[in-house]
């Protein structure tokens, strides 16, 4: 059962227009939330987190959204650039009940020139 | 952020044979992990690496195949024993500050 799915495996967005990655959870008890890039041969690198009693947070180009009624995330970049391309995985976690995140299955986002 | 230092970065082995990969990390970091990432799929926690006792393992995954040794805070090692081609795949390290994971550059293992 995955817990944490991104349901579009791609996503193609024209440089200076909005990119929008979305994420579904389905375990309530999630209760903090984290956005990752990945390039090809490297680590993820950590974007940006929300908890669950906010329902948004920003850094820079980046936005994160979380509506928990509907247990979904989403993160907006705001304007898109070339050097965004990459995979972004979204991941869920529970305070207070372990360490383990779990992961999204990614979302390839390819930002053209 | 929090450093992490993992080597080797890639490496082609023969089936049945054992390599170990290692993982440095700063000490901000409080916890050590391991995932794994299969071509096409996302990742998946391997087991937490604890200071000076056994790993402890998520399912599917047991310690004879993925032995885990952390002898101090800051660094680790996972090997992956008896390899075969099911075992290619990217192998990464993670340290844990807060809330926040932190991840090594990852290993790209590929067995022939």
């Amino acid at each position: 059962d995955q817990q944490v799915k991104q349901n579009s495996p791609s996503l193609s967005v024209q440089e200076g227009r909005i990119s929008i990655l979305n994420c579904d959870y389905t375990n309530s008890m999630f209760d903090y939330f984290l956005w990752y890039k990945k390039y090809p041969a490297e680590g993820p690198t950590f974007l940006i987190s929300i908890s669950s009693i906010k329902d948004k947070n920003e850094d820079g180009r980046f936005t994160v959204f979380l509506n928990k009624s509907a247990k979904h995330l989403s993160l907006h970049i705001v304007p898109s650039q070339p050097g965004d391309s990459a995979v972004y995985f979204c991941a869920a976690g529970v305070h207070n009940a372990g360490n383990m995140l779990t992961f999204g299955g990614g979302t390839r986002l390819m930002v053209k020139p | 952020s929090a450093v992490i230092s993992q080597k080797p970065s890639r490496d082609i082995c023969q089936r049945g044979t054992s390599l170990t990969i290692q993982c440095q990390v700063d000490s901000q970091v409080t916890m050590m992990f391991w995932y794994r990432q299969q071509p096409g799929q996302s990742l998946t926690l391997i087991a937490t690496a604890n200071q000076g006792s056994e790993a402890t393992y998520e399912s599917g995954f047991v310690i004879d195949k993925f032995p885990i040794s952390r002898p101090n805070l800051t660094f680790s090692t996972l090997t992956v024993s008896n390899m075969s081609p099911e075992d290619s795949s990217i192998y990464l390290c993670s340290g844990r500050k807060g809330r926040e994971a932190f991840f090594g550059q990852g290993t790209r293992l590929t067995v022939v």
